[in-house]
């Protein structure tokens, strides 16, 4: 079975520029996070979603941040425009139901904004 | 204060050391206890998983909570250099699916 595919895996940007990364989370997991993990940090969630539903954005600085799960499967988060304090690794998980609490990660997508 | 506290080391230890890692929390409203190891450039993985106090054992790796005291452990016998990477608490109030709150890590290296 596929784990949690992430693309892209780096990207340096510039500042006020705008990125996008994708997820495609493991087949049949309805529940998907975005993490985001500053260096030496632990990750902190930015958004989770339940199918297509956003359940949880509190911490996702939405001025900036938008994402989007359409159909309840793929995900992208996007920054618009980017700020140097954005670098970070942009980590999704993916959870199944019922009651499988594991939340898996992908490899995460390196950010760089110069 | 964060809510979940852990010392990032690093830690450096010869194999076949005991390793004793650590993290103090404040809520006590959490109920679900998890470490995560994570290798460099790689996602975390689930490596254990506690509900509430006590003990857990899986191969080379015991878990310990206490509620009482806020305080989580995480134990590697025979420590190998395979073992070299990040190890994150983690805690969560229920298994409805919500976040994750992690500490920052500790640092752990395990020389042959």
């Amino acid at each position: 079975e596929a784990g949690v595919v992430q693309s892209p895996r780096y990207k340096i940007i510039e500042k006020k520029q705008p990125v996008a990364f994708w997820c495609n989370p493991i087949s049949g997991h309805n529940t998907l996070y975005w993490y985001r993990q500053n260096l030496g940090q632990g990750p902190e969630l930015l958004i989770r979603y339940e199918n297509e539903e956003a359940v949880d954005d509190s911490q996702l600085p939405k001025d900036r941040f938008s994402a989007e799960r359409l159909k309840g499967v793929d995900s992208t988060l996007k920054i618009q425009p980017a700020e140097l304090g954005d670098s970070a690794v942009y980590l999704c998980a993916s959870r199944g139901v019922g009651g499988n609490y594991e939340q898996y990660f992908g490899p995460g997508t390196r950010l760089t904004v110069t | 204060q964060k809510e979940v506290e852990q010392d990032p080391g690093p830690l450096s230890v010869p194999e076949g050391a005991i390793v004793s890692l650590n993290c103090t929390y404040s809520n006590s409203a959490f109920q679900y206890f998890m470490w995560y190891r994570q290798y460099s450039r790689k996602g975390p993985e689930l490596l254990m998983y506690t509900y509430s106090s006590g003990n857990k054992e899986d191969g080379r790796f015991t878990a310990q909570v206490d509620k009482s005291s806020k305080y989580i452990s995480l134990f590697i016998r025979d420590s190998q250099p395979s073992d070299s990477a990040t190890y994150l608490c983690a805690m969560s109030y229920n298994q409805a699916g919500t976040a994750l709150i992690f500490g920052k890590g500790t640092t752990l290296s395990v020389s042959s």
